[in-house]
């Protein structure tokens, strides 16, 4: 069964700095992978997908991720935080005999000014 | 503007009254899903709907029923049944569940507080 792992439950970088947020999958085949955010007491928003093609993809509001098959790894990363990137951040991974998602525990970014 | 709702924003209930969680989309979207969010556990998929009048049950269904009477709505009941009904549930609707992991969007979301 396909399962995603988010390395560390709160991340904490200083505004202007570089956010690296961790999600690993695993998977027999190549998966489709999703970066939603939440903001507090808020739906999800999806930030970016990888399905196929070029592994560096660029999503909303700064953020890009780089599908690493080798690694099994989908990392999110923005050079340059900023307080409204303050929100809690999941990633998902599309099961292919039916497409559900399979969700990440989620990390909580936290934004020092 | 297209989107899906979600009503109320927060619901309180006593220990054994069922309860039913509205999710209304005018996306023209095929396939809806309920999710629970529980912090530190990410989402877990309650049941969810490819197209009207069919649904199957996901990872958690124990003491919930829905129902797919219309392609804009997909209400969930929280029922007696289920042994800890307090969480956060969100509703999603994506343009078809069966022929590609189209994105889902996500309603605002319901608190529920059973006390």
């Amino acid at each position: 069964a396909q399962s995603v792992t988010q390395l560390g439950s709160h991340v904490s970088v200083s505004e202007g700095a570089l956010v690296l947020l961790r999600c690993n999958y695993s998977s027999s085949v190549p998966p489709y992978l999703f970066w939603y955010v939440q903001y507090p007491n808020q739906g999800l928003q999806l930030l970016l997908k990888y399905t196929t093609g070029a592994t560096l993809v660029k999503g909303i509001n700064g953020f890009e991720a780089e599908f690493k098959k080798s690694e099994t790894s989908f990392h999110l990363t923005k050079p340059s935080a900023h307080m409204s990137d303050a929100a809690e951040y999941f990633c998902a991974v599309s099961d292919r005999r039916n497409y559900q998602l399979i969700w990440g525990a989620g990390t909580k970014l936290i934004i020092k000014p | 503007d297209g989107g899906i709702t979600q009503s109320p924003k927060y619901l309180f209930r006593k220990e054994g009254q069922n309860v039913t969680l509205s999710c209304e989309q005018n996306l023209n979207h095929d396939a809806m899903y309920w999710y629970r969010q529980d912090p530190g556990q990410g989402l877990r998929l309650i049941y969810y709907s490819q197209i009207v009048n069919d649904f199957q049950k996901g990872d958690i269904a124990e003491g919930y029923s829905v129902s797919r009477e219309k392609k804009e709505s997909f209400p969930l009941t929280v029922t007696s049944a289920q042994k800890n009904p307090t969480a956060f549930y969100l509703c999603a609707s994506s343009i078809d569940g069966t022929n590609f992991p189209y994105e889902q969007y996500f309603g605002p979301g319901t608190r529920l507080t059973v006390t």
